[in-house]
């Protein structure tokens, strides 16, 4: 059955530093999503994403963020400068129309 | 704003025993409802999705219903068993399309007794 993928499980980067977290989401999904879950706390919302552009993005996806997708399978999201506060698991998810959100098993960012 | 509640925030049960575990929002002008597993430090699974004019989807010994009007959603399980120890996540989805987004509840974390 065909899943989202999620590389790197576990990056630690140090605060100031840009990270890449890149996801493949499911072949024939069109809209693309990025979540974000701080331990122990609700599983976040940050940006989605549809024909190469931004459809809605949430408060926390400031200027330090950005996504892309530079071929037809990957999907990245960027922080240029994090933050100790960017601390958490990320998830990418995919979709197609009018159908569940398939999420991607996370991406374990620790700012140190 | 969607609010979404999820109560209480642990549970736990014998095995064998049918359970319903409870997902509350806030504005009901919802396009669907997905309920998820989420294992210790894993990722997402997705359950089930109800769409908004749906009242209730089944899939093997689980059953989710939905009541848009009152702002609730219920998972039932039915005969549990150790194996479905994990964190369940009721989510909704405002629209559809580009601009659909996921409201989560913090999630009950289940734990089934042998």
């Amino acid at each position: 059955e065909p899943e989202v993928t999620q590389t790197p499980s576990h990056q630690v980067t140090q605060m100031g530093q840009e990270v890449i977290l890149r996801c493949v989401p499911i072949s024939n999904h069109l809209y693309f999503y990025w979540y974000r879950q701080i331990l122990g706390q609700k599983v976040e919302f940050l940006v989605s994403f549809y024909n190469n552009e931004i459809s809605e993005k949430s408060e926390i996806f400031d200027d330090q963020f950005s996504v892309e997708r530079p071929d037809g399978s990957n999907f990245t999201l960027k922080i240029r400068s994090t933050k100790l506060e960017d601390s958490a698991m990320y998830f990418c998810a995919s979709k197609r129309q009018s159908y569940e959100q398939y999420f991607g098993p996370g991406t374990r960012l620790t700012v140190t | 704003k969607q609010e979404v509640t999820q109560i209480p925030a642990a549970l736990s049960v014998p095995e064998g025993e049918n359970l319903v575990l409870n997902c509350s929002f806030t504005d009901s002008a919802i396009y669907n409802l997905q309920w998820f597993r989420q294992d210790p430090g894993k990722g997402l699974t997705s359950l089930l999705l109800i769409q908004s004019s749906q009242r209730e989807q089944t899939s093997g010994r689980l059953n989710a219903s939905l009541d848009k009007s009152s702002g609730r959603s219920t998972l039932y399980i039915a005969a549990s068993q150790p194996g479905d120890s994990a964190t369940y996540l009721c989510a909704v989805n405002r629209r559809n399309g580009a601009n659909s987004k996921l409201t989560f509840g913090k999630g009950i974390t289940l734990s089934v007794r042998p």
